[in-house]
């Protein structure tokens, strides 16, 4: 079926340096990516999100960027902090109507101090 | 941004006991409540989807009558886990959607439950 995959279970990064986490996706219906970051034992937090008619969008620290013609998205953390440890999930879903969300596999970001 | 409430962080029951999780959105109206299974190192598993003053919609797989869902109002929904085993033991987790949002959808911080 369709699904939502990441290229790496792990990444450890050096504190102070960038992090990019990947994901691929399957579902050529979806037009919606969300990034979220799971602590260990908590719910998942909300972080940035794309729709499809984008192939960057910026917040805080985070850039997502979304490559639909290899159906690819991708998580930029720019100086990462020991807070930024913690697992993080990319999601797609649809836009319209009540779409529910599918989540990948997760990728554990371990920062170095 | 919006908070979710989920209550308890932690619950240990017997076998064969039936134990009741509540998803609260304190600060906007949810029409729509998701509850998520999660396994240790693992994805969360979407179990239904909620909707206020409807019945729920379950994934393949997932057993209604094992686990009941009420959502009885904007900003309320539960899930019971009925005679519970140990099998059922895992992470749960609800999220909300807000009414006129987009598919965001905020989380709670999780249920750890233990069968014994």
């Amino acid at each position: 079926g369709e699904s939502v995959g990441l290229h790496l279970p792990t990444l450890s990064v050096q504190e102070g340096d960038n992090s990019i986490i990947n994901c691929a996706y399957s579902n050529s219906a979806s037009d919606y990516f969300i990034w979220y970051k799971q602590e260990s034992g908590k719910g998942p937090q909300f972080i940035i999100d794309i729709r499809s008619n984008m192939d960057k969008r910026q917040g805080q620290r985070v850039t997502v960027l979304l490559n639909k013609t290899v159906k690819h998205l991708s998580l930029q953390i720019a100086a990462t902090q020991p807070g930024d440890s913690a697992v993080y999930f990319c999601a797609e879903s649809q836009v319209g109507g009540y779409q529910k969300v599918t989540f990948g596999t997760g990728t554990k970001l371990q920062v170095i101090p | 941004g919006a908070v979710v409430s989920q209550h308890p962080s932690r619950v240990i029951c017997k076998s064969g006991t039936s134990v009741k999780i509540e998803c609260r959105s304190l600060d906007f109206q949810a029409t729509t409540m998701f509850w998520y299974r999660q396994f240790p190192k693992k994805s969360l598993m979407l179990m239904a989807t909620s909707n206020e003053g409807s019945k729920a919609t379950y994934e393949q797989g997932v057993e209604k009558d094992k686990f009941l869902i009420n959502h009885a109002s904007l900003t309320l929904s539960t899930l019971t886990v009925t005679s519970a085993h140990p099998e059922d033991s895992s992470f749960y987790i609800c999220s909300a959607r807000e009414v006129e949002a987009k598919n965001i959808q905020y989380f709670g911080a999780g249920t750890r439950l233990s069968v014994l």
